[in-house]
């Protein structure tokens, strides 16, 4: 069974950092392009940034740019989000999802999600 | 930046058709994605490749895709199928990923 779960939310203060992690079981990690994706209270989905299978190609929306890192570590089965110079609008439910290439880029399995509250 | 439109509520009777839209320019060259989501839950995937619908998906869901236009439809809807639904794609380039703003079906 795929499983997908999230940890490293919390409360941190504006300009603060925090690290998402997101371990991952059931399928064969190293052979996926993983994703984060978050949302705001409240409000839609928005993608996050994306990563391939052997981490040489990132990905991110431009909201988080340089101040966010994706990463992963596929003999630990894990997908990471390094997160500094947080804002308040980064407060978010953080998911990680599998993005299936066999259906053409779909993000097939989500994980529960992990709350981030940017707050002082 | 890249946006996909889509309209903000969509409002059926049980046993009708619901279909919801979602408008970008780059859909003619990439595909599209559509999510079903439900209060504290995490999205579940229910169309991919603009039409096709993963296994354990009910046949009553279905997309279609025309010009820069897709549209998810629901024939039959059930009280279960209210829900929060997400279209996603990609810019042309298909590098950045990008959802719609969603859509609330209530069934009434």
């Amino acid at each position: 069974e795929v499983q997908l779960v999230e940890s490293g939310g919390g409360l941190v203060q504006p300009g603060g950092s925090l690290r998402l992690s997101c371990a991952a079981s059931g399928f064969t990690f190293s052979s996926y392009w993983m994703s984060w994706v978050r949302q705001a209270p409240g409000k839609g989905l928005e993608w996050v940034a994306n990563i391939k299978q052997d981490g040489s190609e990132k990905y991110y929306v431009d909201s988080v740019k340089g101040r966010f890192t994706i990463s992963r570590d596929n003999a630990k089965n894990s997908l990471y989000l390094q997160m500094n110079s947080l804002r308040a609008e980064d407060t978010a439910v953080y998911y990680c999802a599998r993005r299936s290439d066999i259906l053409t880029g779909a993000l097939d399995y989500w994980g529960q999600g992990t709350l981030v509250t940017v707050s002082s | 930046s890249y946006e996909l439109t889509q309209p903000p509520s969509v409002s059926v009777s049980p046993g009708q058709t619901a279909r919801i839209t979602c408008s970008g320019d780059a859909l003619p060259k990439q595909y599209a994605y559509w999510y079903q989501q439900k209060p504290g839950q995490a999205p579940v995937l229910v169309i991919y490749k603009d039409s096709e619908r993963p296994s354990g998906i009910p046949e009553r869901f279905s997309g279609s895709s025309s010009g820069t236009t897709v549209t998810l439809t629901i024939s039959g809807v059930q009280a279960e199928d209210e829900a929060d639904y997400y279209c996603q794609s990609a810019d042309s380039s298909g590098t950045y990923k990008v959802f719609g703003g969603g859509t609330k079906l209530t069934v009434l």
